[in-house]
């Protein structure tokens, strides 16, 4: 059974930091890129970032770029993100999900839930 | 990265069909046909149920069809079911290694 089961949501201040991590079940981890996506309160989806499958290539939403960092461990079946800077507008409800390339995004995690706020 | 256009909402009675638009750019939708379409029912995770603008993935209900003409995408359910009440996001390949979805659509049946 396809699974991604996600960690390290939480209550951050501003300026903080926070990681999250994705562990993968059910497929063949290494095959496939990885990407994260968010939704803030009341909002819509936002596509923030994805690494390839080798971890070789990632590339990052305007909103997040220089701040996040998206890495993975094949050995681990893991994918994180690594927030810095964070600041009230990226109060949200994080996803990872497994990308078919950048086509489609399947399955998704359960989410967390990142609050920032002083 | 603007994100694609959807109607904030929707609505439709048990057994009629329901057509939801996702309108992008010739940078996104218009130029590639790597349009999806996601069912997502608050607290839990989103769901795929269109692929590269027209294939539904194993499982999902033949209600579903996805299509796409020029810089317009189009998902249409026919038969609504009350458990197809739920928001549902579109998005798109956008040139450049990334993703623009749009702003999703309230279903209410």
């Amino acid at each position: 059974q396809l699974q991604l089961e996600q960690s390290g949501g939480g209550l951050v201040k501003p300026g903080g930091s926070l990681r999250l991590s994705c562990v993968a079940s059910g497929f063949t981890f290494s095959d496939y890129y990885m990407t994260w996506i968010r939704q803030a309160p009341g909002k819509g989806l936002e596509w923030l970032a994805y690494i390839s499958s080798s971890g070789a290539y990632t590339n990052y939403a305007d909103s997040v770029k220089g701040r996040f960092t998206v890495s993975r461990d094949n050995a681990k079946n893991s994918v994180n993100l690594q927030m810095n800077s964070l600041g009230a507008d990226d109060t949200a409800v994080y996803y990872c999900a497994r990308a078919y390339v950048l086509e489609w995004f399947d399955p998704w995690g359960q989410g967390t839930l990142v609050t920032v706020s002083s | 990265q603007s994100a694609l256009t959807q109607p904030a909402s929707v609505s439709g009675s048990p057994g009629q069909s329901i057509t939801f638009t996702c309108t992008g750019t010739s940078s996104d939708v218009g130029g590639y046909n790597y349009v999806s379409w996601y069912q997502h029912h608050p607290g839990k995770a989103p769901k795929l149920i269109i692929y590269e603008v027209s294939n539904r993935p194993s499982g999902v209900s033949n209600r579903f069809s996805g299509s796409k003409s020029d810089t317009t995408a189009a998902l249409t359910i026919f038969g609504l079911q009350a458990e197809d009440e739920a928001d549902y996001y579109c998005s798109s390949y956008a040139s450049s290694n990334t993703v623009v979805f749009g702003g999703g659509t309230k279903l209410t049946v």
